[in-house]
């Protein structure tokens, strides 16, 4: 089946740093990938939709300069958090939907600790 | 905007206890249905869809009928198992173009626990 892989998969770091967040489509071309944040015992909340070859959409309320989103190419997109401070600490999940279409697919997820 | 609402967790139950969790939806036009579920540290898997009013999804014993009349999309299975303790997640898909084709909008998840 469809196979999403996100990589690291979890990362401690200090606060000041920048951490770069991969997710690759590996068995499929994903012309769209999804950025997800999820808080502890909350529920996911759309960060971001990356495009190939184009721009990300942020959702309203996201700094686009804080979270930059990179879509090279149709199975990689990264999200690189900047200047990372402990209130960035999250479970970030990306997903890809397929360029022939059907359900996205998740990646397993990062922890990300800032300390 | 969309959005939708799932019954608040925990939901605690014994092994091969009926399990029913709510979710209602409010979309315009006629969205798709998922469930999703997360165990622990990872990642969230697809359950089981409906993409039209009286679908039925089904899988692993889990099933969900999409109706319209109530904007209802409830999960139901007839005996859990321990190994169904997860976090459960209902979500709708936009039927609308451009930018917000292809979003997902999430209730916020019901964590459930099945004991032997």
């Amino acid at each position: 089946g469809a196979v999403v892989s996100q990589h690291p998969s979890r990362v401690i770091c200090k606060s000041g740093t920048s951490v770069k967040i991969e997710c690759r489509s590996l068995d499929f071309q994903a012309t769209t990938m999804f950025w997800y944040r999820q808080f502890p015992k909350q529920s996911l909340m759309l960060m971001a939709t990356s495009n190939e070859g184009s721009k990300a959409t942020y959702e309203q309320g996201v700094e686009k300069d804080k979270f930059l989103i990179n879509h090279a190419s149709l199975t990689l997109s990264t999200l690189t958090v900047t200047s990372a401070h402990p209130e960035d600490s999250s479970f970030y999940i990306c997903s890809a939907r397929p360029a022939r279409g059907g359900p996205q697919h998740f990646g397993d997820g990062t922890r990300l600790s800032i300390l | 905007g969309d959005s939708v609402t799932q019954m608040e967790g925990p939901v605690t139950l014994s092994e091969e206890a009926f399990l029913t969790i709510n979710c209602t939806y409010t979309a315009t036009g006629y969205p798709s249905l998922f469930w999703y579920v997360q165990y622990p540290g990872e990642g969230l898997q697809l359950l089981l869809k409906a993409t039209k009013a009286d679908d039925k999804g089904s899988n692993k014993g889990f099933e969900a009928t999409y109706r319209k009349e109530t904007t209802s999309f409830h999960l139901e299975k007839g005996s859990v198992q321990v190994s169904d303790s997860a976090v459960y997640f209902c979500a709708l898909m936009s039927a609308g173009g451009g930018t917000s084709y292809g979003k997902l909008t999430f209730g916020q998840g019901t964590i459930l626990t099945v004991h032997p």
